[in-house]
């Protein structure tokens, strides 16, 4: 399996409050991924990296930023979390375009 | 928007039988890849075929590609109750991250 963590796997939090989603990787792919799964949707891309420092909005990227400084890390922080971002957030990796994605394991956050 | 978008929404197949998703995309690509999620679970990669190739196997899994029609399908032969998953069909046009459609969710009966 690819090397890919995500963390938390679970989170409640209330409306309002900032939240931080970190996805770790220990493959030193260029290209990570944030996804969000939602009923009847599929996975929707929030936002993407294509290497440290360097990201671009995905189809769903309001209410969300994120943060890469190292290789390995993938941040996505929703700055006022709204009940609309109760969600299954994934992460993927990729180490070239044209090719596979690793995704983790997800992490389920519900907004209250 | 999404790019690809699968079909039939959810399928029920008994054991032994085979299973037959088809996906159906808007633009160009470079290639087009196919994932399962089993409950609960993250995607994992099966197969990717190249915008150049028709037909490519993996074990009980076929994938067909037409260009000219903007479709792919997907091919599960002799299904197990342990292929009871959904299955994504993600289309890659190169310069631009995966874009996933919606899903198929299968369900094969013992």
């Amino acid at each position: 399996d690819a090397g890919i963590t995500q963390s938390p796997r679970h989170k409640v939090t209330e409306t309002g409050t900032p939240v931080t989603l970190r996805c770790h990787q220990t493959e030193n792919h260029r290209y990570m991924y944030w996804y969000r799964q939602d009923p009847g949707h599929g996975l929707r891309l929030i936002h993407y990296s294509y290497g440290v420092k360097d990201t671009d909005k995905g189809e769903v990227s309001d209410g969300y930023s994120v943060s890469r400084s190292k290789t390995e890390d993938f941040l996505l922080t929703l700055e006022s979390a709204t009940s609309s971002q109760t969600s299954v957030y994934f992460c993927a990796i990729r180490g070239e375009r044209n090719t596979e994605a690793f995704f983790g394991q997800g992490t389920r956050l519900t907004v209250v | 928007s999404q790019q690809g978008e699968e079909d039939p929404q959810a399928l029920s197949i008994q054991e032994g039988e085979n299973a037959t998703m088809n996906c159906s995309y808007k633009t160009s690509i470079n290639n087009l890849q196919w994932y399962r999620q089993n409950s609960g679970r993250g995607l994992v990669h099966l197969i990717l075929i190249r915008s150049n190739e028709r037909e490519k196997h993996s074990g009980r899994l076929r994938v067909t590609l037409d260009t000219s029609k903007k479709s792919s399908s997907l091919l599960i032969t002799a299904s197990r109750a342990a292929d009871t998953a959904s299955y994504f069909c993600a289309t890659d046009a190169g310069n631009t991250p995966l874009v996933f459609g919606k899903g198929t969710r299968l369900s094969v009966i013992a």
